[in-house]
């Protein structure tokens, strides 16, 4: 099964601030990486796909990079909205493994 | 517009069975293949099943497999997700997802609004 493992596991921050969240694929997976953001009591949504292509809708200040085994999330500059949780996900093989996940709180 | 709403969720006792139901609206729905991740209260995102646009080929995560089936019918344009002998682990909220493509890997483009199963005798 390939492991991904997500840094850090929580982070605190303010508005207008820069984040950077790592994924972290235990084998190559390419470019095939998804990252969803989940608030509190609703479902995940997809933001990037893959790897870094920015889905309809979703705002620019989110972008994703990477390929093969590491991959970052950056939100350039937090908005209320943002505050959230963010799960990696490889979409290779089965089983189609997350991250552990990576709470984003206001500081 | 995709809509997926499941249901069939609620109480089960340990051991027990129950069967939580996927529909599906806004897209064709024998064109995709669809999953269903659980997460358990407070927990990170788990992956549990998936199967293909036609229903021939379907998988399971470790935890379930020879427990669970995933099945569908294109005709109702309904997923569904039979458990059986549920053990008290498997209370999670239990989301069905639509794949984004079917050529791209399986990435989630949409998600239902979740049903939550409890174990509790």
């Amino acid at each position: 099964d390939i492991q991904m493992t997500q840094s850090p596991s929580s982070v605190s921050a303010s508005m207008g601030d820069r984040v950077t969240i790592t994924c972290r694929a235990s084998q190559g997976i390419g470019r095939w990486l998804a990252w969803y953001q989940q608030r509190p009591g609703k479902a995940p949504n997809l933001l990037i796909y893959p790897a870094s292509s920015l889905q309809s809708g979703v705002p620019s200040r989110f972008s994703g990079s990477g390929s093969g085994t590491d991959f970052t999330l950056t939100i350039s500059s937090l908005q209320p909205e943002d505050f959230a949780t963010y799960y990696c996900q490889q979409t290779t093989s089965v089983p189609f493994t997350f991250g552990q996940g990576t709470r984003l709180e206001i500081k | 517009q995709v809509h997926l709403v499941e249901s069939g969720g609620g109480v089960v006792q340990p051991g027990r069975s129950l069967r939580l139901s996927c529909t599906a609206s806004g897209f064709t729905f024998s064109d995709f293949g669809m999953h269903w991740v659980r997460q358990a209260p407070g927990k990170g995102l788990e992956w549990v099943a998936v199967i293909s646009y036609d229903g021939v080929t379907k998988f399971y995560g470790d935890s379930v497999k020879g427990r669970f089936t995933i099945s569908r019918d294109n005709s109702k344009n309904t997923l569904y997700l039979q458990m059986n002998s549920v053990r008290a682990d498997d209370r999670a909220v239990y989301y069905c997802a639509k794949v984004g493509s079917r050529s791209s890997g399986h990435y989630f483009d949409h998600w239902g609004q979740g049903t939550l199963v409890t174990v509790s005798s």
